[in-house]
């Protein structure tokens, strides 16, 4: 089983502020299937990029992926007030699906 | 536009059986070549995949839950449905159902809270 390890666990910034993201895989995974997602409080997790940099519809272009083997980032370019959330990357293979543990992104 | 609602027991005995059901509304479950998810929440364990059902009745189900886990979907009904047997207190969580994009969860419900507890 691939295990997914995010971090920082937290980190605190300034709107307009650059957020970097990692997600480590415990082996090498295809860049097909790592996605990445976004949850505020109280709300469902949203799908923000898949297949390890494409955006999903309607995510805006400040959300960008990148990556490959065991390590991938998630950037967001320019923090807005409603970026500051919790992300989390998910493995998926054919039929099984694992979570990281995420990032909190906090405002500094 | 696509929107999902969980309903079901919110509190559930030790040792019971867990239902909760997907009702799906703004398309139809037959349209399209979709799977659908169940997905929960605690702040145990965090994220974790459950398992999904296509729309023809195919499921994959979670290594970790296989035995205790069954999914359905009634396509007249627009709803599908998670049964999961045996429960502990470690199945309390927020529970999610989702229409997947590939094998993805992406249009998600709001969520519904079950406690398992005496």
């Amino acid at each position: 089983e691939i295990v997914l390890t995010q971090s920082p666990g937290t980190v605190s910034l300034s709107p307009g502020e650059r957020a970097t993201l990692s997600c480590r895989a415990s082996q090498s995974i295809s860049t097909n299937y790592l996605a990445w997602y976004q949850q505020k409080p109280g709300q469902a997790p949203r799908l923000l990029i898949y297949g390890t940099s494409s955006r999903a519809p309607g995510i805006p272009e400040k959300f960008s992926g990148s990556g490959s083997g065991t390590d991938f980032t998630l950037t967001v370019s320019r923090l807005e007030p409603e970026d500051f959330a919790v992300y989390f990357c998910l493995h998926f293979d054919g039929s099984f699906l694992t979570f990281g543990g995420g990032t909190k992104v906090d405002i500094k | 536009q696509l929107q999902l609602r969980e309903s079901g027991s919110g509190l559930v005995r030790p040792s019971q059986t867990l239902s909760l059901t997907c009702s799906v509304s703004g398309d139809s479950i037959r349209s399209g070549f979709y799977s659908w998810s169940w997905i929960r929440q605690s702040p145990g364990k965090g994220l974790e995949w459950i398992g999904n059902i296509h729309q023809s009745g195919t499921t994959h189900y979670n290594p970790s839950l296989e035995s205790r886990v069954f999914m359905s979907i009634d396509r007249l009904k627009n709803q599908f449905f998670l049964k999961l047997n045996s429960v502990t207190a470690a199945d309390t969580a927020v529970y999610y159902c989702a229409r997947d994009l590939g094998m993805l969860p992406h249009i998600w419900g709001q969520g519904t809270r079950v406690i398992v507890s005496s």
